[in-house]
């Protein structure tokens, strides 16, 4: 399997703030990667897709960047309702094996 | 509008059976592939396996091979993910999620279901 991995694990920041997660897979992964918000008691909400394609509906002050190995979410201008875990997903191969998950705190 | 609607929360015994399901409506059911992710209380997001029921191809994770079997009825828009023997550890509450490709095209998991808790207790 693919093992993923996310810096940190949690982090605290002001609203306006810029926030930059950052995720590494075991083996190269292409542009294979995607970005999940979950806020408490919800499911996980697709943010970004294929490391930088942004969902439709979300707002464009996340951003996705990287390839083969290492990659970054950011958000530009947290804003409250950013308060919740952001987990990283390789769809590579299967199994498309998650991140544990950065908590940001505002 | 699309979306996945998963049956509502369990309580079950150890050693019981349990078949979950998630009814898909608003797209075409079989030229997506439907996922279930497993979230143990307190804990991250973990891959279990995933179904196209255009054909009923299965991708098993291996951790969860042989220990829960996914399947869907194309005729009423439904997955399912049953277990035969249940243990307290299968407590967590599992997601069903829609994935439009494997090679290209969105390869990820776009629309989730809401989420069905499971509790195993004695």
């Amino acid at each position: 399997d693919i093992q993923m991995t996310q810096s940190p694990s949690s982090l605290s920041a002001s609203v306006g703030d810029r926030v930059s997660i950052t995720c590494r897979a075991s083996q190269s992964i292409s542009n294979y990667l995607n970005w999940y918000q979950q806020k408490r008691g919800k499911a996980p909400n697709l943010l970004i897709y294929a490391a930088s394609s942004l969902q439709n509906g979300v707002p464009s002050r996340f951003s996705g960047s990287g390839s083969g190995t290492d990659f970054t979410l950011t958000i530009s201008g947290l804003q409250p309702e950013d308060f919740a875990v952001y987990y990283c997903q390789q769809s590579y191969t299967t199994p498309y094996t998650f991140g544990p998950g950065t908590k940001v705190d505002i | 509008e699309v979306q996945l609607v998963q049956s509502g929360g369990e309580v079950k015994k150890p050693g019981g059976s349990l078949k979950i399901s998630c009814k898909a409506s608003g797209y075409s059911f079989t030229t997506y592939w439907i996922g279930w992710v497993r979230q143990m209380p307190g804990k991250g997001l973990e891959w279990m396996g995933m179904i196209f029921p255009g054909d009923s191809d299965i991708r098993y994770s291996p951790s969860f091979q042989g220990q829960v079997t996914i399947s869907a009825d194309k005729s009423i828009n439904t997955a399912y993910l049953q277990w035969s023997s249940l243990k307290a550890s299968d407590t967590a509450i599992y997601y069903c999620a829609r994935q439009e490709g494997t090679l290209a095209g969105k390869v990820a998991f776009d629309i989730w279901g809401q989420g069905t808790m499971v509790t195993i207790s004695s």
